[in-house]
């Protein structure tokens, strides 16, 4: 149990377009879903934080404009790269709460993008 | 801030030999601490954890002990198997019931026969 999809798990995509990355509990409701980026041989990086039916929580210097986070329900959490760049190619990390404890993250496989 | 520093990767051992990678943490406060793995194509996965000092958080043949003094929280197994072959991210977190994880870098093990 506790299973978490994201999809796709690689996008390539022209700069100046936007991409959507879904991230999915596939057995669990999702209390708080996360949203990382890893940069190689770096750490994670939460960019966000959201609860379903409200708005997110954003990190110091994460771009709400750039990066769109909707959690539409329980099970679903996506994140629209918007007008991407190059710069934005990375590794994206989606992970899901199945409870209030932090370290009960779940994590996705991750999303790599690469912006030409 | 708060951070965490990992050994750099990636270590190399044979099979059945003594693994150790190092973690220290910068933290204000009292932060629980935690190690997660990623095995290739799959996401991460909390090993184990440890929440006040000295206490040691131990799963599959690992452990790690929360050592306040010297602000550390190293990783070890005593024999390594090929499939413990993975990346290791030492963590830490505030609180229990702190919502946000700080990680670091990670450390890629690879276990050879």
């Amino acid at each position: 149990g506790a299973v978490v999809s994201q999809h796709p798990s690689r996008v390539i995509c022209k700069s100046g377009t936007s991409v959507k990355i879904e991230c999915r509990s596939l057995d669990f409701q999702a209390t708080t879903m996360f949203w990382y980026r890893q940069f190689p041989k770096q750490s994670l990086m939460l960019m966000a934080t959201s609860n379903e039916g409200s708005k997110a929580t954003y990190e110091q210097g994460v771009e709400k404009d750039k990066f769109l986070i909707n959690h539409a329900s329980l099970t679903l959490s996506t994140l629209t790269v918007t007008s991407a760049h190059p710069e934005d190619s990375s590794f994206y990390i989606c992970s899901a709460n199945r409870d209030y404890l932090v370290h009960e993250q779940f994590f996705g496989p991750g999303t790599r993008l690469t912006v030409l | 801030g708060d951070s965490v520093t990992q050994m750099e990767g990636p270590v190399t051992l044979s099979e059945e030999a003594f693994l150790t990678i190092n973690c220290t943490y910068t933290a204000t406060g009292y932060p629980s601490l935690f190690w997660y793995v990623q095995y290739p194509g799959e996401g991460l996965q909390l090993l184990l954890k440890a929440t006040k000092a000295d206490d040691k958080g131990s799963n599959k043949g690992f452990e790690a002990t929360y050592r306040k003094e010297t602000t550390s929280f190293h990783l070890e197994k005593g024999s390594v198997q090929v499939s413990d072959s993975a990346v290791y991210f030492c963590a830490l977190s505030e609180s229990p019931t702190a919502s946000k994880l700080t990680f670091g870098t990670g450390t890629r093990l690879q276990v050879t026969l």
